[in-house]
């Protein structure tokens, strides 16, 4: 089973603040996603990447920027949080080849 | 833009009862469909995939396709408490933007 993990699982930071979100896979994918999921709009995506050093942008990326620096590893930055940043992220891994997404177990963010 | 409707937002059944959950896309040249289901505290995990018209069944599951109607269906016969979840229905036709639809809130009453 692939294997997806997020960091911190659990985050409350002040309106301005800086905020990173971490995110490995050790599955030898080589996409990896943010979403972010909030009721009543399912799973947006906010960026993506298809390899180290590679950055796309989703359908909301407005307020985040993210880094792949490894095939591991795709990080999402929160600058300067607001309170509609406050929400479930996720990330996820994809093999392109069945097209299945490995989701991790989420991080919760709260922006006071 | 490209875009995936589900429905119900939320459906109970009874333990042993057949749950329908559906899906209406707005892009005709969509045709490559996932069924994803979350329970709580946990993170999305895919169900089954489906791309041809017609059925496909893996043990109580069975998605429908009907691309000449823009639908795609999941049925779940013999529904237990453990398929409580949030299902999501995401179209996964252009590479590398898999677009989810709101998902459809499932609660299975012992």
């Amino acid at each position: 089973e692939a294997a997806v993990t997020q960091s911190p699982r659990n985050k409350v930071t002040v309106t301005g603040g800086n905020v990173t979100l971490s995110c490995r896979q050790t599955n030898s994918h080589n996409y990896m996603y943010w979403y972010r999921q909030d009721t009543g709009h399912g799973l947006r995506l906010i960026h993506y990447s298809y390899g180290a050093g590679n950055l796309q942008i989703g359908d909301v990326p407005d307020g985040y920027k993210a880094t792949r620096t490894t095939q591991e590893d795709f990080f999402l930055l929160l600058e300067l949080a607001s309170p509609s940043q406050t929400s479930l992220y996720f990330c996820a891994s994809s093999d392109r080849g069945t097209g299945q997404l490995y989701f991790g177990e989420g991080s919760k963010l709260t922006v006071l | 833009q490209q875009k995936v409707q589900q429905s119900p937002e939320s459906l109970i059944v009874p333990e042993g009862g057949m749950a329908s959950l559906n899906c209406t896309f707005s892009d005709r040249n969509s045709q490559y469909f996932w069924w994803y289901r979350q329970h709580s505290g946990e993170g999305p995990k895919a169900l089954m995939s489906i791309f041809s018209n017609g059925d496909k069944k893996e043990g109580r599951f069975t998605a429908h396709l009907n691309k000449a109607s823009l639908h795609v269906s999941l049925h779940i016969k013999d529904s237990q408490p453990s398929d409580s979840a949030l299902y999501f229905c995401a179209d996964d036709t252009n590479a590398y933007k898999v677009i989810f639809g709101k998902g459809t809130h499932l609660h299975v009453l012992p």
